[in-house]
Formats: structure tokens, C-alpha cells, sequence
């Protein structure tokens, strides 16, 4: 199967200060992206899409200056927690969609952050 | 808006019987997928099982298996002769073909040695 990779895996950062996420597509070009967020013990919570050369389509709810989505190319979406603070603490996963096989999404294997 | 209700928080089942996972859904569309997916400790999302709404048949692989009543709505995953290793929360989800998935809230299952 299609591989999607995250990085970094796992990421602690100061308060005040951004840290940048990186989701990409391994073995197949990936025109859209998802982002997802969850809490300890509960499910996915969708934030944002994010398509290939345009602007990404936020979630109600999400601040779409805090978490900046850059989708500059067919394999690599990029999320950047902008001036974090405590409550962003949270593990993010990425998927994507291979438009070869429209109702497959591919996982990548998260990443935690932890702001202190 | 597709919704997907998973009403078990918690299952356990004793290792080498079998359980059912339940799950109901609400969509609009008449083209959707759904998906059980398992995540371990790990927290890596790894699909189990996927099921094409047009697709009367049932999905299989291997142990597990689905009971999809279209006209109900509903879309239970059952897992023959568990294994310690299908400890996990397993999440129920749906989408309509390049758009995001639509999770429930999860069960967690735990396989008692």
C-alpha cells in the first residue's frame, strides 16, 4: 500500500515559539491532504484540507492564523503551530487521498507535540 | 453531512471468541465508502476492513468481517477467533470519495488472555 510519512514524530517546544509538521505522500502524488487533531482517548477531529497549490479549507472552529497549512506540492503538506501555547499540545495525524484510487486515505504515524 | 455513531465505548471479548463492533451512519450522498480502522498504542491508524456502498456483498479479510444493511444504515465489524494483538480502538468512518473521513467516537477492545 501507499506509504505516508510524518515528520518529526514527536516534537516538545517552548511556549510563544512555532514549530512546522511535515506530512508527505512516499510512492503516490497526493492532490489533497487532510489534517487531523486528537485529544487522549478521543477520536480524530478534522482541522483543515489541504489542496495542492491553493489555499487549504479550514474547520469551524480552527484558527487558520494559528495553524498555517502550505500545500506546495504534489507530495508535501506542511502544518506550522504558530506561537504555541500549553492547550495546543495534542498528537496531529495527516492522511492523503491517492487520486488513483478515490476512496483510499493513507495514514501517516502522527506526531506529538508537547508545549511547555 | 455524513455522521457515524459508535455507541460501545468499551468492548471486551476473551481471546480466540469472537465480537461485534456496532456502528450506524447518516449520509446524504448515494456514493459513499466506510472504513474500520484499528489504532493500537502506537496510534497508527491502520485500516482494517473498507466496504463500497454500491457493493451489496460483505467485505472480508481474513478474521474480520462486516454486516453492512444499507437501508439501516449500519455497518458492524465483527472479529472471529480474537488475538491479543487486536487489543486497540477501533474507529468506524466514512467519506464520499476524495473528501475527509467522518469518524465516531471509538471503541476501545480489549482481548482477555
Amino acid at each position: 500500500g501507499a506509504v505516508v510519512s510524518q515528520h518529526p514524530s514527536w516534537v516538545i517546544c517552548k511556549s510563544g515559539t512555532s514549530v512546522k509538521i511535515e506530512c508527505r505522500s512516499l510512492d503516490f502524488q497526493a492532490t489533497t491532504m487532510f489534517w487531523y487533531r486528537q485529544f487522549p482517548k478521543q477520536s480524530l477531529m478534522l482541522m483543515a484540507t489541504s489542496n495542492e497549490g491553493s489555499k487549504a479549507t479550514y474547520e469551524q472552529g480552527v484558527e487558520k492564523d494559528k495553524f498555517l497549512i502550505n500545500h506546495a506540492s504534489l507530495t508535501l503538506s506542511t502544518l506550522t503551530v504558530t506561537s504555541a501555547h500549553p492547550e495546543d499540545s495534542s498528537f496531529y495525524i495527516c492522511s492523503a487521498g491517492d487520486p488513483g484510487h478515490s476512496y483510499e486515505q493513507y495514514f501517516g504515524p502522527g506526531t506529538r507535540l508537547t508545549v511547555t | 453531512a455524513q455522521t457515524v455513531t459508535q455507541s460501545q465505548p468499551e468492548m471486551s471479548v476473551q481471546e480466540a471468541e469472537t465480537v461485534t463492533l456496532s456502528c450506524t451512519y447518516d449520509t446524504s450522498e448515494s456514493n459513499y465508502y466506510l472504513f474500520w480502522y484499528k489504532q493500537p498504542p502506537s496510534r497508527q491508524m491502520i485500516l482494517v476492513i473498507r466496504q463500497e456502498a454500491y457493493k451489496q456483498q460483505n467485505a472480508t479479510e481474513n478474521r474480520f468481517s462486516v454486516n453492512f444493511q444499507k437501508a439501516a444504515k449500519s455497518f458492524s465489524l465483527k472479529i472471529s477467533d480474537s488475538q491479543l494483538g487486536d487489543t486497540a480502538m477501533y474507529f468506524c468512518a466514512a467519506h464520499s470519495g476524495n473528501t475527509p473521513l467522518v469518524f465516531g467516537k471509538g471503541t476501545r477492545l480489549s482481548v482477555i488472555a
